[in-house]
């Protein structure tokens, strides 16, 4: 089993539209969580951390299902600049990054 | 805002010579990293770096690799007899020392590396 597992999609959204991605970890001991956004041939930028009790940033909103081993990403009302792909992260030992393969966004007008 | 800054953009090399990619972490950062990203794959980290020492690396980190911190600014990779499979995307990345901000880490621009 992969160490993190997301949906490579694309996803092909209209603007305004809501969309979710999701993403498995096999790892029931890690800690912490986080989805990072790529821009293509640009490097990984920090989105947000992911908190147990779920968090939102603006139109952002992840959580968290340590029981499942699951991780969601919402964002609400798309923009055409949310055209990315984006990375399921988990952080491991010495605080190395665990990436997933990225799901890739496309946010049509 | 201070940012992780890497040179060069883009390197290209022949099969069997030797590179060295520069990076300067952010300033009052204590842990770095390498992470390496093939065309078309995902990102894969090599190492981590704290306290002048190697913290950790992958298998993807045999002993062609080494990693230096010079001076106390930079950080570099050296990758001493590169093969055609080491093409790809390098960041360097850094985060500092605190409750919340020793897990967020910050990623340079990259050098992509071509070797023919």
């Amino acid at each position: 089993r992969k160490e993190v597992e997301q949906d490579p999609g694309p996803f092909n959204v209209p603007e305004g539209a809501t969309v979710a991605f999701n993403c498995t970890y096999s790892n029931s001991a890690s800690q912490s969580f986080f989805w990072y956004r790529q821009d293509c041939r640009k490097e990984p930028k920090l989105l947000m951390s992911v908190y147990s009790s779920g968090n939102e940033d603006g139109r952002f909103t992840a959580q968290l299902n340590r029981a499942s081993q699951y991780i969601s990403l919402l964002i609400r009302d798309s923009k055409l600049s949310d055209s990315a792909t984006y990375l399921c992260v988990v952080m491991g030992s010495s605080y190395k990054l665990i990436f997933g393969s990225g799901t890739r966004l496309l946010v049509r007008p | 805002e201070p940012e992780v800054t890497q040179t060069p953009s883009h390197q290209v090399t022949q099969m069997g010579q030797e590179v060295i990619l520069r990076c300067v972490p952010i300033s009052n950062h204590l842990y770095f990293y390498w992470y390496r990203q093939i065309l078309g794959q995902k990102v894969e980290f090599l190492v981590s770096f704290y306290n002048n020492e190697i913290s950790e690396k992958s298998e993807i980190f045999d002993d062609q690799f080494s990693v230096e911190r010079p001076d106390g600014s930079n950080f570099t990779l050296k990758i001493r007899s590169t093969k055609l499979e080491d093409s790809a995307m390098y960041f360097c990345a850094s985060s500092g020392m605190g409750l919340n901000l020793q897990e967020t880490q910050y990623f340079g621009p990259g050098t992509r590396l071509l070797v023919l």
